[in-house]
C-alpha cells in the first residue's frame, strides 16, 4: 500500500506557482520523499527528492515539514507542458544497492492557459 | 531522454504467443527494475535486479520471466499471457552508491488479445 496521500487533481493558471501537497504521516527516519511526474503514457520523470531539509533544483522546490509528516512540491512558474500526474513517493530501502518506490495514485495537475 | 531505452514501444500479442521486452540503460547503473502500470492503477514493482542477481519478486505469476544477463540489459520474457496482463511495462535503473535515484524508460505498451 502507498505510504502517501495526495489530492486526486488540481488546477493551476499558466505562469503561476503550482503547490502540490502530500501527506506521509507514517514515514520512517531513513525513508526519503521522492517526486516524479508522468505525462500521459510516458515513463515517470524524476523531479526532486529530500530527506528532511528543503531542496531546490532547476525544476522545482521541495518543502518538507519539520516532523516530516508532509511535504509540498512547488513548481515556481507552471507552463502548459507541466500538465501531468505528479507522484509523491516514499522510497523504502530494500538492502544492498536497491530501493523500492511505492507509488500511489498521484495528483493530476492541469495547467490552464 | 533518461538514458534508459525500451523496445518495442508497442506490442500486440495473442495469449499463446511468446515475446520478450528489452530494456537497456546507458547510465552505468547496477540495479534494474521492472514495473507494471495497468489502467487506472498505481505502478506496481515486479522485479528487482542488483548486479545481475534477482533480489525481489513481488509475487509475479510465472508467465512473466525476467532475465538480466549483465548490469546494462534487462529482459522480460512473456508466455501464455492473459488479457488482464495488458498494461504499460516500465523499466528503471539506479546506481549502487551516492544518488540512487531510479530513472525510468519510456515503457512498452502491451496489448494481449
Amino acid at each position: 500500500d502507498a505510504k502517501t496521500t495526495q489530492p486526486p487533481s488540481m488546477d493551476c493558471a499558466e505562469g503561476r506557482a503550482a503547490n502540490l501537497p502530500c501527506n506521509h504521516s507514517t514515514i520512517s527516519g531513513n525513508e526519503y520523499v521522492y517526486w516524479y511526474r508522468q505525462i500521459h503514457s510516458q515513463g515517470p520523470q524524476y523531479i526532486i527528492h529530500g530527506l528532511k531539509n528543503n531542496e531546490t533544483n532547476e525544476m522545482a522546490s521541495l518543502i518538507i515539514t519539520e516532523d516530516r509528516k508532509s511535504s509540498t512540491l512547488i513548481l515556481p512558474h507552471a507552463t502548459l507542458r507541466d500538465t501531468a500526474v505528479y507522484y509523491c513517493i516514499v522510497r523504502v530501502p530494500l538492502g544492498g544497492a536497491t530501493n523500492k518506490l511505492i507509488f500511489g495514485t498521484g495528483t493530476l495537475l492541469a495547467v490552464q492557459p | 531522454e533518461t538514458g534508459v531505452t525500451q523496445t518495442p514501444r508497442h506490442l500486440v500479442m495473442g495469449m499463446t504467443n511468446k515475446k520478450s521486452l528489452k530494456c537497456e540503460q546507458h547510465l552505468g547503473h547496477n540495479a534494474m527494475y521492472w514495473y507494471k502500470q495497468s489502467a487506472k492503477k498505481p505502478l506496481e514493482l515486479m522485479f528487482v535486479y542488483n548486479f545481475k542477481e534477482q533480489t525481489e519478486n513481488n509475487s509475479v505469476p510465472s508467465r512473466f520471466s525476467p532475465e538480466c544477463p549483465n548490469s546494462s540489459h534487462l529482459f522480460l520474457h512473456l508466455h501464455t499471457l492473459q488479457p488482464e496482463d495488458s498494461a504499460l511495462y516500465l523499466c528503471a535503473s539506479s546506481q549502487e552508491v551516492g544518488p540512487d535515484t531510479q530513472y525510468f524508460g519510456p515503457g512498452t505498451r502491451l496489448t494481449v488479445l
